[in-house]
């Protein structure tokens, strides 16, 4: 069985520039969620997608937008970055929308 | 909204020793609490979690419990291990929430002294 799987494991950007990060959902999981996670603080929503549709929001800005494709893997993408968005930010799948999360390594975005 | 907190944030034992982290929440319709330990570097992985009809969990040398009249869960861990050494964070969902949207905790370090 294929865990969550996320890339890039790195990236630097600078402020202003456009991010896009991919994650494959874990094998027969049908929902993925999003969380960010700041140094030294706990993960933060920021969605989830099921079936393709956005299912639920948390508190941020609609720079942060994403997609989910027919085979349930997923994009997180934030447009004009700012210093405060670097974080690892994590993916997480699961079988339903609401059965237990299962994350996945994260992808450590740095904005200089 | 939830809003979640965490007892304490670091806390360190003596290999063999009990540790207890306990953590608060606010909604009173939260309904699954999961515990995810996270090493340095590495994917928060789900160790534990507890639904609100069950009081107590056990899972080997890791135990759950939640007072739902009173908002909290803990989680305890017995015989702890150097292995054990790692940032726990818990966590909570709300029944009128949609989906898997978690509020964790800020996290509790833990170190297991040999």
């Amino acid at each position: 069985e294929t865990g969550v799987t996320q890339s890039p494991t790195h990236l630097i950007k600078t402020r202003g520039q456009q991010v896009t990060l991919r994650c494959s959902s874990q094998s027969g999981h049908n929902t993925v969620s999003w969380y960010q996670q700041a140094l030294g603080q706990g993960p933060q929503f920021i969605f989830q997608y099921y079936r393709e549709e956005e299912n639920g929001r948390g508190n941020f800005p609609p720079r942060f937008s994403g997609l989910q494709f027919p085979n349930y893997s997923s994009e997180l993408n934030v447009n004009a970055l700012e210093l405060d968005d670097s974080a690892l930010y994590l993916c997480a799948s699961s079988w339903d929308r609401n059965s237990p999360l299962h994350f996945g390594n994260g992808t450590r975005l740095t904005v200089t | 909204g939830e809003n979640v907190e965490q007892h304490p944030s670091t806390l360190s034992v003596q290999e063999g020793d009990s540790a207890v982290i306990k953590c608060t929440y606010s909604d009173s319709a939260s309904n699954y609490f999961p515990w995810y330990k996270q090493e340095l570097g590495k994917r928060p992985q789900l160790i534990i979690d507890i639904r609100s009809n069950v009081g107590e969990k056990k899972d080997q040398r890791i135990a759950v419990t939640l007072n739902k009249t009173a908002k909290h869960f803990s989680l305890h861990i017995t015989e702890t291990q150097p292995e054990d050494s790692a940032v726990y964070f818990c966590a909570a969902r709300s029944a009128g929430e949609y989906g898997n949207k978690l509020v964790f905790g800020a996290g509790t370090i833990l170190r297991v002294k040999s």
